[in-house]
């Protein structure tokens, strides 16, 4: 048990559908964030979320939506994906933004 | 901005052999740095971090060194097993800007 939980582990779907990822945190950390991991490629910081709050939005594609509802929970909305979209995307959280991050397993996600 | 590259993207190893993973940055303002581990269909978790200020900080069976002139980080891994296999990504902050950049990752390879 990581302490940050992600769902769905794995994800199939097409360029047309809309779906989205899970993330909640059991930690009490007050910073969110979603990265992308790609095969032979550092892993690339998408959006951050400090109190619910979105501080960072890394140049993203507007088909990846991110929701932050509570400091708690994170989704990530997926719709009209590309096939170079697929990857593995990991979900983290910190207690503040100078300190470790904790990550979930996430969804590994292929775009068909 | 802030770059971080690893020498090698493989490193094989007997058992009981110490292990040495080594990473450089490019910022020389970057003053905070973490070790991760990742094994095989799970999320990179935390390993140990130094900060600026310190030069060698132990863990269990683990040392991170930091070379702040040459821009330089090394993890030691002592008695490496088999269940050291995974890769390891060394990330580096600039806490003026409180994000963290990753390197892309050696893959530690640990045979009996």
């Amino acid at each position: 048990e990581t302490g940050v939980t992600q769902t769905p582990r794995h994800l199939v779907m097409g360029m047309t559908n809309k779906k989205s990822l899970k993330c909640e945190q059991h930690l009490g950390h007050n910073a969110m964030y979603w990265y992308k991991q790609s095969a032979k490629k550092p892993l690339e910081l998408m959006f951050v979320y400090n109190f619910k709050e979105q501080t960072e939005n890394n140049s993203v594609p507007s088909r990846f939506s991110p929701e932050c509802p509570n400091s708690s929970h994170l989704f990530l909305h997926l719709h009209t994906l590309q096939p170079e979209d697929s990857a593995l995307y990991l979900c983290a959280s910190s207690p503040l933004n100078n300190s470790p991050l904790h990550f979930g397993n996430g969804t590994r996600l292929t775009v068909t | 901005g802030e770059s971080v590259g690893l020498h090698l993207p493989t490193l094989s190893v007997q058992e009981g052999d110490n292990s040495i993973i080594n990473c450089a940055y490019s910022n020389s303002a970057s003053d905070y740095f973490i070790w991760y581990k990742q094994e095989s269909g799970k999320g990179p978790q935390f390993i140990i971090d130094i900060r600026s200020n310190m030069d060698k900080r132990q863990g269990q069976r683990v040392t991170v060194l930091l070379n702040k002139t040459v821009k330089h980080l090394s993890l030691q891994i002592a008695a490496t097993q088999p269940g050291d296999s995974a890769v390891y990504f060394c990330a580096v902050m600039n806490s003026g800007y409180s994000t963290l950049t990753f390197g892309k990752g050696t893959m530690l390879l640990v045979s009996p």
